[in-house]
């Protein structure tokens, strides 16, 4: 199985704050990565996939960059409902993984 | 909007078998990727397998032995059976749609996810 692994596991940070989020992956994935937002209680939500497409009706304040086997999901102006857990998931091929998660907190 | 729905029981003994089914809404069961995924509580996503519309399949080896996918186009419907379950199986259960589209595959829609608990 390829091993996702994301970094740091959790932070603070303030409302305006540009926050970045990393995703290793433990074999090459080409650009085969996702990234997604849960909120406590809810089911994770599309943000970013092949490592840098918009999903639909997301705020550009996301954005995804990395190939290969480094990614970095980047939040350039956090708002007040950007606190939450994000996931990286690679498709690269079954089965499918997900990072361990990267919780953000408010300051 | 394409939505999907979980069901099944909440509570299931150790050493039965979990079933869940979901059911699409609002779009299409054709030409797409079924899946479920879990979460146990306060943890991270596992991916469980896949159905596609036809029928092909595409397990976890981590839980191949245990699972069964199937899918019933006419109600558009896909199901999940875990046998021999523990408590190491309570989790958050998700339907969930995998699309590929330009050679990119991805989930887009979820359900909203149903905790099962194993306790006897």
């Amino acid at each position: 199985d390829i091993q996702m692994t994301q970094s740091p596991s959790s932070l603070s940070a303030s409302v305006g704050d540009r926050v970045t989020i990393t995703c290793r992956a433990s074999q090459t994935i080409n650009n085969y990565l996702n990234w997604y937002q849960q909120k406590p209680g809810k089911a994770p939500k599309l943000l970013i996939y092949a490592a840098s497409s918009l999903q639909s009706a997301v705020p550009s304040r996301f954005s995804g960059s990395g190939s290969g086997t480094d990614f970095t999901l980047t939040v350039s102006s956090l708002q007040p409902e950007d606190f939450a857990t994000y996931y990286c998931q690679q498709s690269y091929t079954p089965p499918r993984t997900f990072g361990q998660g990267t919780r953000v907190e408010i300051k | 909007q394409v939505q999907l729905q979980e069901s099944g029981p909440g509570l299931v003994k150790p050493s039965e078998t979990l079933s869940l089914t979901c059911t699409v809404s609002g779009g299409s069961i054709s030409t797409y990727y079924w899946t479920w995924i879990r979460q146990p509580p306060g943890k991270g996503l596992e991916w469980i397998g896949y159905v596609y519309y036809s029928g092909s399949t595409g397990y976890n080896p981590s839980l191949k032995s245990r699972i069964t996918i199937s899918v019933d186009t006419s109600k558009k419907q896909f199901s999940l059976k875990l046998s021999s379950v523990t408590a190491a199986d309570t989790a958050v259960y998700y339907c969930v749609r995998d699309n590929y589209s330009s050679n990119w595959y991805y989930f887009d829609y979820w359900g909203q996810g149903t905790l099962v608990t194993v306790s006897s």
